[in-house]
């Protein structure tokens, strides 16, 4: 079992739907990504936090807004998302950055 | 252009025998990490390797980083049917804007039994 807790694990979505994906964690981790997945490709980095504060943006488009409400806590609310967008979204923490991750199981969204 | 170049990018071998998949940088890493991903779940890590010429031992599965820390390779002896999956590696530089992971390409692992 992954100590990353991401909700939903499925998601269906039309592009003009908002949404929120969510991850949660409890080892004390003070880093937390968010990354996107194609099918059979490497996760592609999009957002850092550390310490509750976005460190890295990857230039990822506004429709993808990210959010850290407190240390155990990171959210990625969707809006007017196109199809392909359609993805697995992982979140991962790890102690602090440049530590080793920890990974979620995902979001497999689906942008119809 | 990729940073990190794994090979091979697919490998379907039969049980018990042994493999090796490769990673390799023209770039110096401060770590190397190693996941496998199975489908329908996130990457799990495996090992972290930090020091140059460190090798690391898993049950079969051995690790070793290359002294420039450029590069690192993954041996898996006698294969079964439960290493199948997908081998990532990632490593960690420190860049302005903080330090973040990059990783290769991946190497789909299939054990036939």
């Amino acid at each position: 079992d992954t100590e990353v807790t991401q909700t939903p694990k499925h998601l269906v979505m039309g592009m003009t739907n908002k949404k929120s994906l969510k991850c949660e964690q409890h080892m004390g981790h003070r880093a937390m990504y968010w990354y996107k997945q194609k099918a059979k490709k490497p996760p592609e980095l999009m957002f850092v936090y550390s310490y509750e504060k976005l460190s890295i943006n990857e230039s990822v488009p506004s429709r993808f807004s990210p959010e850290c409400p407190n240390s155990s806590l990171l959210n990625l609310h969707l809006h007017a998302l196109q199809p392909e967008d359609s993805a697995l979204y992982l979140c991962a923490s790890s102690q602090s950055i440049g530590q080793p991750q920890h990974f979620g199981d995902g979001t497999r969204l689906s942008i119809l | 252009t990729q940073l990190l170049e794994q090979s091979p990018q697919f490998l379907s071998i039969q049980e018990g025998e042994n493999l090796t998949v490769y990673c390799n940088s023209s770039s110096v890493f401060s770590s190397l990490q190693w996941y496998r991903q199975e489908p329908g779940e996130g990457p799990v890590l495996l090992v972290t390797v930090v020091t140059g010429g460190e090798v690391k031992k898993l049950k079969r599965l051995t690790f070793q980083f290359g002294d420039a820390r450029k590069d690192s390779s993954l041996h898996i002896t006698a294969a079964q049917p439960g290493d199948t999956g997908l081998y990532l590696c990632a490593g960690a530089r420190e860049e302005t804007s903080g330090s973040r992971l990059t990783f290769g390409e991946g190497t789909q692992l299939t054990v036939n039994p």
